[in-house]
């Protein structure tokens, strides 16, 4: 059974503040990983998909490496904003499928 | 805005009804998939339709029926649910089935078992 797993489970920011969560998957047979971001009444929103070892993708304020290695990605996000307040999920795809196996997410909330 | 669009937005039913979510895209995607999501936990696949054809069942049971009539369209059939099926439903699509697309969410369908 794959296990995908986020922490924190969540974070509380000052608006400004840089922040970082991680995302651990199993090394073994990588293939890809996916990040969603998610607001409350909104439909979750991709942001990477992440496939080489050392990769490192940015959107904005936000970017994500990578480390098959030894199963782990981070997501930082830069002078957080109120907008920024979501839930942050990782996917690790099983098998050529489309099947994703998303972690528990980080809810971040980030104050005025 | 979404480009998944899913009807209703919100849906209550009784044990004994029958009712049918619908989810549309019109981005030329050839994979379409069924979420449910509880409170505060990650989004759980339930099926997989890959070119029109369904390709994984996570051992759903019977009274959630998927359809797909063509490639835009995904429909997901009620009958018989249980209260512990009250849920959201994400309907998702992408490119094709493979590890490296992204998934393009729908808003959902919140529905309600009394």
């Amino acid at each position: 059974i794959l296990n995908v797993e986020q922490s924190p489970q969540s974070l509380h920011v000052q608006e400004g503040d840089s922040t970082n969560f991680t995302c651990s998957f199993p090394s073994s047979n990588f293939y890809a990983l996916h990040w969603y971001r998610w607001e409350t009444a909104k439909s979750p929103e991709a942001l990477f998909v992440m496939t080489l070892n050392g990769d490192e993708k940015k959107k904005g304020r936000i970017s994500a490496t990578l480390n098959t290695k030894e199963g782990y990605s981070y997501l930082y996000i830069k002078g957080s904003q109120p907008e920024d307040s979501a839930t942050y999920l990782c996917a690790f795809p099983s098998g050529n499928t489309g099947k994703l196996i998303f972690g528990q997410g980080t809810t971040l909330q980030v104050k005025p | 805005d979404t480009e998944v669009t899913q009807t209703p937005k919100h849906l209550v039913m009784g044990m004994t009804n029958k009712k049918s979510l619908k989810c549309e895209q019109h981005m030329g995607h050839r994979a379409m998939y069924w979420y449910k999501q509880k409170a505060k936990k990650p989004p759980e696949l339930m099926f997989v339709y890959s070119y029109e054809k369904l390709s994984i069942n996570e051992s759903v049971p019977s009274r959630f029926s998927p359809e797909c009539p063509n490639s835009s369209l995904l429909n997901l059939h009620l009958h018989a649910l249980q209260p512990e099926d009250s849920a959201l439903y994400l309907c998702a699509s992408s490119h094709g089935p493979g590890l490296h697309q992204p998934q393009h969410f729908g808003d959902g369908t919140r529905l309600s078992i009394l």
